[in-house]
Protein backbone atom coordinates (compact mmCIF):
# COMPACT_ATOMS: atom_id res chain seq x y z
CA UNK A 1 0.00 0.00 0.00
CA UNK A 2 1.77 3.21 -1.48
CA UNK A 3 2.01 5.41 1.48
CA UNK A 4 3.35 9.05 -0.50
CA UNK A 5 2.25 9.01 -4.11
CA UNK A 6 3.64 11.15 -6.77
CA UNK A 7 2.43 11.51 -10.60
CA UNK A 8 3.94 11.69 -13.09
CA UNK A 9 7.55 9.87 -11.93
CA UNK A 10 9.89 11.26 -15.33
CA UNK A 11 8.62 14.47 -16.83
CA UNK A 12 10.32 16.15 -20.04
CA UNK A 13 9.05 18.96 -21.31
CA UNK A 14 10.57 22.57 -23.14
CA UNK A 15 11.45 25.62 -21.86
CA UNK A 16 8.55 27.91 -21.36
CA UNK A 17 6.15 25.25 -20.68
CA UNK A 18 3.58 25.30 -17.47
CA UNK A 19 3.72 21.23 -15.72
CA UNK A 20 2.19 20.15 -12.66
CA UNK A 21 3.17 17.81 -10.42
CA UNK A 22 0.42 15.95 -8.15
CA UNK A 23 1.09 14.29 -4.93
CA UNK A 24 -0.95 12.16 -2.37
CA UNK A 25 -1.07 10.56 1.18
CA UNK A 26 -3.02 7.91 2.79
CA UNK A 27 -1.16 8.15 5.94
CA UNK A 28 -3.68 10.79 7.66
CA UNK A 29 -0.86 13.18 8.18
CA UNK A 30 -1.80 17.26 8.69
CA UNK A 31 1.39 18.37 7.24
CA UNK A 32 2.85 18.00 3.22
CA UNK A 33 5.99 19.31 1.88
CA UNK A 34 7.77 19.69 -1.40
CA UNK A 35 11.56 19.15 -1.72
CA UNK A 36 14.20 19.99 -5.11
CA UNK A 37 16.93 17.51 -4.51
CA UNK A 38 19.68 19.34 -7.70
CA UNK A 39 22.16 17.52 -9.51
CA UNK A 40 24.61 17.05 -6.12
CA UNK A 41 21.59 15.28 -3.99
CA UNK A 42 20.96 18.30 -1.76
CA UNK A 43 17.60 18.00 -1.03
CA UNK A 44 15.55 21.60 -0.36
CA UNK A 45 12.62 22.43 1.33
CA UNK A 46 10.34 24.64 -1.23
CA UNK A 47 7.02 24.91 0.70
CA UNK A 48 4.67 23.14 3.07
CA UNK A 49 1.47 23.07 3.84
CA UNK A 50 -0.48 22.39 7.52
CA UNK A 51 -3.85 21.22 7.20
CA UNK A 52 -4.59 23.26 3.66
CA UNK A 53 -2.19 26.27 5.18
CA UNK A 54 0.67 27.60 3.47
CA UNK A 55 3.08 27.37 6.47
CA UNK A 56 6.92 27.34 4.43
CA UNK A 57 7.82 29.35 1.74
CA UNK A 58 11.12 29.47 0.68
CA UNK A 59 12.46 31.51 -1.62
CA UNK A 60 11.12 30.31 -4.34
CA UNK A 61 10.54 31.71 -8.39
CA UNK A 62 6.93 32.91 -8.18
CA UNK A 63 6.54 30.52 -11.16
CA UNK A 64 6.65 27.82 -8.19
CA UNK A 65 2.58 27.75 -6.84
CA UNK A 66 1.66 24.64 -4.47
CA UNK A 67 -1.86 23.82 -4.21
CA UNK A 68 -3.63 21.79 -1.62
CA UNK A 69 -7.46 20.71 -2.72
CA UNK A 70 -7.64 18.75 0.82
CA UNK A 71 -5.08 17.03 3.76
CA UNK A 72 -4.07 14.17 1.44
CA UNK A 73 -2.80 16.12 -1.76
CA UNK A 74 -0.58 18.67 -2.35
CA UNK A 75 -0.01 19.41 -5.79
CA UNK A 76 2.95 21.95 -7.85
CA UNK A 77 2.68 23.87 -10.60
CA UNK A 78 5.28 25.23 -12.31
CA UNK A 79 4.77 28.35 -15.02
CA UNK A 80 7.09 29.23 -17.57
CA UNK A 81 9.60 26.08 -17.20
CA UNK A 82 13.70 26.77 -17.05
CA UNK A 83 16.14 24.52 -17.58
CA UNK A 84 17.48 25.75 -13.89
CA UNK A 85 14.31 23.88 -13.16
CA UNK A 86 15.43 20.55 -13.99
CA UNK A 87 15.38 18.44 -10.77
CA UNK A 88 13.98 16.16 -8.74
CA UNK A 89 11.20 17.02 -6.48
CA UNK A 90 9.84 15.14 -3.71
CA UNK A 91 6.95 15.44 -1.88
CA UNK A 92 7.01 14.34 1.65
CA UNK A 93 4.17 14.34 5.07
CA UNK A 94 4.25 14.32 8.18
CA UNK A 95 2.12 14.38 11.28
CA UNK A 96 2.85 17.27 14.09
CA UNK A 97 2.59 15.26 17.20
CA UNK A 98 3.02 18.55 19.44
CA UNK A 99 4.87 21.89 19.42
CA UNK A 100 8.16 20.54 21.14
CA UNK A 101 8.89 17.18 19.34
CA UNK A 102 10.40 16.38 16.33
CA UNK A 103 8.38 14.93 13.85
CA UNK A 104 10.07 12.21 10.96
CA UNK A 105 8.71 12.89 7.33
CA UNK A 106 7.91 10.44 4.40
CA UNK A 107 8.84 10.86 1.19
CA UNK A 108 7.28 9.58 -2.35
CA UNK A 109 9.19 8.44 -4.92
CA UNK A 110 9.80 11.81 -7.03
CA UNK A 111 9.07 12.98 -10.23
CA UNK A 112 12.52 13.17 -12.22
CA UNK A 113 11.59 16.44 -14.12
CA UNK A 114 13.79 17.39 -17.64
CA UNK A 115 13.44 20.90 -19.03
CA UNK A 116 15.08 20.53 -22.50
CA UNK B 1 21.12 29.38 9.90
CA UNK B 2 20.59 25.75 10.41
CA UNK B 3 23.61 23.86 8.63
CA UNK B 4 24.43 20.24 8.49
CA UNK B 5 27.63 18.94 7.15
CA UNK B 6 28.01 15.11 6.94
CA UNK B 7 31.11 13.27 6.27
CA UNK B 8 32.72 11.17 4.00
CA UNK B 9 31.10 12.30 1.02
CA UNK B 10 31.67 8.43 -0.11
CA UNK B 11 32.63 5.40 1.84
CA UNK B 12 33.66 1.81 0.00
CA UNK B 13 33.93 -0.41 2.58
CA UNK B 14 34.10 -4.85 2.28
CA UNK B 15 31.24 -6.68 3.19
CA UNK B 16 31.39 -7.15 6.90
CA UNK B 17 34.01 -4.21 7.63
CA UNK B 18 32.32 -1.80 10.09
CA UNK B 19 32.75 1.85 10.46
CA UNK B 20 30.94 5.03 10.99
CA UNK B 21 29.23 8.18 9.38
CA UNK B 22 29.14 11.39 10.55
CA UNK B 23 26.81 14.39 10.41
CA UNK B 24 27.83 17.60 12.24
CA UNK B 25 24.84 19.85 12.80
CA UNK B 26 24.13 23.64 13.81
CA UNK B 27 20.60 24.39 14.59
CA UNK B 28 18.80 26.28 16.92
CA UNK B 29 16.48 24.78 19.01
CA UNK B 30 17.19 20.90 18.21
CA UNK B 31 13.59 19.50 17.87
CA UNK B 32 14.91 16.03 16.48
CA UNK B 33 17.84 14.76 14.17
CA UNK B 34 16.79 12.13 11.64
CA UNK B 35 18.40 9.57 9.69
CA UNK B 36 17.27 8.32 5.87
CA UNK B 37 18.58 6.46 3.19
CA UNK B 38 18.38 6.88 0.02
CA UNK B 39 18.41 4.16 -3.01
CA UNK B 40 19.21 5.65 -6.70
CA UNK B 41 16.21 6.40 -8.11
CA UNK B 42 14.25 6.41 -5.13
CA UNK B 43 12.45 8.99 -2.28
CA UNK B 44 14.29 8.75 1.04
CA UNK B 45 13.53 6.42 3.34
CA UNK B 46 13.05 7.24 7.03
CA UNK B 47 15.75 4.96 9.35
CA UNK B 48 15.91 7.31 13.29
CA UNK B 49 14.83 10.11 14.78
CA UNK B 50 16.96 10.94 18.12
CA UNK B 51 15.78 13.71 20.27
CA UNK B 52 18.38 14.47 23.13
CA UNK B 53 22.41 14.37 23.62
CA UNK B 54 23.14 10.84 24.45
CA UNK B 55 20.31 8.82 22.64
CA UNK B 56 20.88 6.21 20.86
CA UNK B 57 18.69 3.60 18.28
CA UNK B 58 19.34 0.59 16.48
CA UNK B 59 17.84 -1.28 13.19
CA UNK B 60 19.93 -4.81 12.19
CA UNK B 61 23.15 -3.61 11.42
CA UNK B 62 23.11 0.58 12.15
CA UNK B 63 22.79 2.35 15.05
CA UNK B 64 22.29 6.22 15.45
CA UNK B 65 24.41 7.99 18.31
CA UNK B 66 23.64 11.93 19.12
CA UNK B 67 25.84 13.91 20.93
CA UNK B 68 24.65 17.77 21.78
CA UNK B 69 26.81 18.79 17.97
CA UNK B 70 27.11 15.28 15.97
CA UNK B 71 25.07 12.23 15.25
CA UNK B 72 26.93 9.18 14.49
CA UNK B 73 25.52 6.54 11.98
CA UNK B 74 27.36 3.49 12.97
CA UNK B 75 27.29 0.07 10.52
CA UNK B 76 28.17 -3.19 11.85
CA UNK B 77 29.08 -6.19 9.70
CA UNK B 78 27.82 -4.02 6.45
CA UNK B 79 26.19 -6.40 3.66
CA UNK B 80 26.33 -5.61 0.28
CA UNK B 81 22.72 -4.80 0.32
CA UNK B 82 22.97 -1.57 2.60
CA UNK B 83 24.69 0.36 -0.03
CA UNK B 84 22.86 3.86 -1.04
CA UNK B 85 23.21 6.90 0.52
CA UNK B 86 22.53 7.89 4.21
CA UNK B 87 21.20 11.19 4.41
CA UNK B 88 20.95 13.04 8.15
CA UNK B 89 18.72 15.78 8.34
CA UNK B 90 17.95 18.07 11.48
CA UNK B 91 14.89 20.04 12.17
CA UNK B 92 15.30 23.53 14.46
CA UNK B 93 12.93 25.46 16.73
CA UNK B 94 10.10 27.62 15.10
CA UNK B 95 7.02 28.14 15.16
CA UNK B 96 4.54 25.30 15.50
CA UNK B 97 4.55 23.69 11.80
CA UNK B 98 7.25 25.73 10.54
CA UNK B 99 10.16 23.75 11.61
CA UNK B 100 12.30 23.24 8.79
CA UNK B 101 13.86 20.07 8.02
CA UNK B 102 17.49 21.12 6.87
CA UNK B 103 19.46 18.02 5.17
CA UNK B 104 22.99 17.27 4.65
CA UNK B 105 24.17 16.36 1.21
CA UNK B 106 24.72 12.29 2.14
CA UNK B 107 27.77 9.98 2.62
CA UNK B 108 27.07 7.32 -0.73
CA UNK B 109 27.79 3.98 1.10
CA UNK B 110 29.03 0.94 -1.03
CA UNK B 111 29.70 -2.12 0.33
CA UNK B 112 32.03 -4.61 -1.56
CA UNK B 113 30.97 -8.21 -1.54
Amino acid sequence: DTAVSQTPKYLVTQMGNDKSIKCEQNLGHDTMYWYKQDSKKFLKIMFSYNNKELIINETVPNRFSPKSPDKAHLNLHINSLELGDSAVYFCASSHAKDATSGYEQYFGPGTRLTVT
Amino acid sequence: EDQVTQSPEALRLQEGESSSLNCSYTVSGLRGLFWYRQDPGKGPEFLFTLYSAGEEKEKERLKATLTKKESFLHITAPKPEDSATYLCAAQGGGVFGNEKLTFGTGTRLTIIP
